[in-house]
């Protein structure tokens, strides 16, 4: 089986860097995906990590370490619309590509 | 570009009924999922599909039957809904690249009293 832990609940102020983890296990590992989803929306897809290391995309950055079991999603300059939730989720060696998901954690940024 | 579109958006049912939700996709996505989101849980596969007439059970099955005879499509159907199912549902769907991407609907809002 897979599970994910993630912190319920994040809470940071306007402009500052913020980082949720995610560990997990899993009896098979593909990579690892964020989510954001803000309340009443659908998920969004954020980034994905197949290989160890630093993926960028703008104001967000995810890391992953397999070795570790272990994964973080980075939001920088952060903005009032950065409050959601994050999910982080494991791709495992299912053929359908199907994700596991963590529980989420909700990120109030305060002004 | 609709992307995945769901129906119904909302829905009251009774305990015993039956109904079916709709997923539709026009990004010619091999892979669908339902998953169902409760409070404080995340999102829980329900069934999937790799392809036109293909289904598989996900995490959680029990009370649910799926049904993929076109492509773009991927139907969920509850025989005899229960309180239990009351929760959101998303559909999604993937291409077969591996990017860990789903693209999901806005979800379909059920209750069942």
């Amino acid at each position: 089986g897979q599970s994910l832990e993630q912190p319920s609940e994040v809470t940071a102020v306007e402009g500052a860097i913020v980082q949720i983890n995610c560990t997990y296990q899993t009896s098979g590992f593909y990579g690892l995906s964020w989510y954001q989803q803000h309340d009443g929306g659908a998920p969004t897809f954020l980034s994905y990590n197949a290989l160890d290391g630093l993926e960028e995309t703008g104001r967000f950055s995810s890391f992953l370490s397999r070795s570790d079991s272990y994964g973080y999603l980075l939001l920088q300059e952060l903005q009032m619309k950065d409050s959601a939730s994050y999910f982080c989720a494991v791709r495992g060696p299912g053929s359908a590509r199907q994700l596991t998901f963590g529980s989420g954690t909700q990120l109030t940024v305060l002004p | 570009n609709a992307g995945v579109t769901q129906t119904p958006k909302f829905r009251v049912l009774k305990t015993g009924q039956s109904m079916t939700l709709l997923c539709a996709q026009d990004m010619n996505h091999e892979y669908m999922y339902w998953y169902r989101q409760d409070p404080g849980m995340g999102l829980r596969l329900i069934h999937y599909s790799v392809g036109e007439g293909t289904t598989a059970k996900g995490e959680v099955p029990d009370g649910y039957n799926v049904s993929r005879l076109k492509k773009q499509n991927f139907l969920l159907g509850l025989e005899s809904a229960a309180p239990s199912q009351t929760s959101v549902y998303f559909c999604a769907s993937s291409n077969d690249y591996n990017t860990g991407e789903l693209f999901f609907g806005e979800g379909s809002r059920l209750t069942v009293l």
